[in-house]
């Protein structure tokens, strides 16, 4: 059976750093590109960032809002993908979803993770 | 970048209706949308893909249109587990992006 499952958020200080786990269960994110999409509280959904899956070379882009900061990366069983947060913000505060792609074309997400919440106090 | 509109921002409705929830995008994006819903607490669900592609296990009550700027998402036969907000979501080159999300309330 195909899941995802995000871990690793809290409230965290404004200007520290965070890093979201999402693992994967029945498929590899070698295999598979994911995203990562957040939702602030009360507000509809924001694209953070993607990783291409290894046939596509693996690669990332971000969102501008958080180009710099965010990044992308999976362990070396392709099993877990991490988001690490840098010098966050308050308006970071939101619920994290990690998604994986769907395997024919076009980036659209069939699974979702139940998301984890990071709230950054000032 | 491309921005995604959703109109109307909410929609009240009752069982039974058929209801009609339409999604703009600012360029041409030929069929690259799909449909998500989300209800309150929980993930969104993937409903709808390359505009008109109903996702496995999705009813077929559901069904989507359109391709260029101007998209709809179609739900006949409003049942109760329908009310929930629904977003658009395109791709691009330069990354990807949802639209507002439009709430289907009861009515």
């Amino acid at each position: 059976e195909v899941q995802v499952v995000e871990s690793g958020g809290g409230l965290v200080q404004a200007g520290r750093s965070l890093r979201l786990s999402c693992a994967a269960s029945g498929f590899t994110f070698g295999d598979f590109a994911m995203s990562w999409v957040r939702q602030a509280p009360g507000k509809g959904l924001e694209w953070v960032g993607l990783l291409r899956s290894k046939p596509y070379g693996g690669t990332t882009e971000y969102a501008a809002s958080v180009q710099g900061r965010f990044s992308i990366s999976i362990d070396d069983s392709n099993t877990i993908a991490y988001l690490q947060i840098n010098s966050l913000k308050t308006e970071d505060t939101a619920i994290y979803y990690c998604a994986r792609k769907i395997s024919t074309g076009g980036w659209y997400f069939d699974y979702w993770g139940q998301g984890t919440v990071v709230t950054v106090s000032s | 970048d491309i921005q995604m509109t959703q109109s109307p921002s909410s929609v009240s409705a009752s069982v039974g209706d058929r209801v009609t929830l339409t999604c703009r995008a600012s360029q041409d994006i030929s069929r690259w949308l799909a449909w998500y819903q989300q209800k309150p607490g929980k993930a969104p669900k993937l409903l709808i893909y390359a505009a008109s592609y109903l996702q496995s296990g999705v009813p077929s009550r559901y069904s989507g249109s359109g391709s260029g700027t101007e998209f709809t998402l179609t739900i006949s036969n409003l049942q109760p587990e329908d009310f929930a907000t629904y977003y658009c979501q395109h791709a691009s080159s330069s990354g990807l992006a949802f639209g507002g999300g439009t709430r289907v309330e009861i009515k």
